[in-house]
């Protein structure tokens, strides 16, 4: 059965960099087609992807956010972390992390709500 | 970036009530095309990939079509947990983009 689940800081300042960890289960990220990507969703308003990491290392980041992401993951202990620097009160959303195959996200954790605020 | 455009935005639908929600590419994705369903808690569920294949566990009364530009999701007969925001995901290219949703309400 997998199973993510995302933890963060939950409200942090704005210029600061923000890094949360999905820890999963279930799978591994060291099988062959097996991701963790980062999607996150502003109160009220829709999804957007964020970024993916694959079982070999390759990484893939949405361009929107230019070089403020970077994704990466520890094998061993089935996690899988995003950081992003320079954070302002637009970066704040529920961030979730999902398993992913073939660009599909097949499981999803709960979501971890994140605040940008002075 | 390719541009999912999502109608309607909001409907309100009967129990039993059989439904179309429809995506629009601005190009084309071969059928890479995904559908995530979201209830009010937050939780998301996939229901539906490459167009038209069911996710485990999602009930056949879910179904997806589509092709080119123009996909869709319908729902065969509204249960009532089935009211709830969807959206529909493509991942023809780089970065990954998804509809603005359809939240599918109670009449």
């Amino acid at each position: 059965q997998v199973t993510l689940k995302e933890s963060g800081p939950g409200i942090l300042q704005p210029s600061h960099t923000l890094s949360l960890t999905c820890s999963f289960s279930g799978f591994s990220l060291s099988t062959y087609g097996m991701g963790v990507s980062w999607i996150r969703q502003p109160s009220g308003k829709g999804l957007e992807w964020l970024a993916s990491i694959w079982w070999n290392g390759n990484t893939y980041n949405n361009p929107s956010l230019k070089s403020r992401l970077t994704v990466s993951k520890d094998t061993s202990n089935n996690q899988a972390f995003l950081k992003v620097t320079s954070v302002d009160t637009a970066d704040t959303a529920t961030y979730y992390c999902a398993h992913t195959r073939r660009n599909y996200f097949d499981y999803w954790g709960q979501g971890v709500m994140v605040t940008v605020s002075s | 970036d390719i541009q999912m455009t999502q109608t309607p935005s909001s409907m309100p639908a009967s129990l039993g009530e059989r439904v179309t929600i429809s995506c629009r590419a601005s190009q084309g994705i071969s059928n890479y095309l995904n559908w995530y369903q979201q209830k009010p808690d937050g939780t998301i569920k996939p229901l539906i990939y490459y167009t038209s294949n069911l996710q485990s566990g999602v009930p056949s009364r879910f179904s997806g079509s589509g092709s080119g530009t123009d996909y869709s999701l319908t729902i065969s007969s509204l249960e009532p947990e089935d009211f709830a925001m969807y959206y529909c995901q493509q991942y023809d290219s780089s970065p990954l983009t998804f509809g603005s949703g359809t939240k599918l309400e109670i009449k």
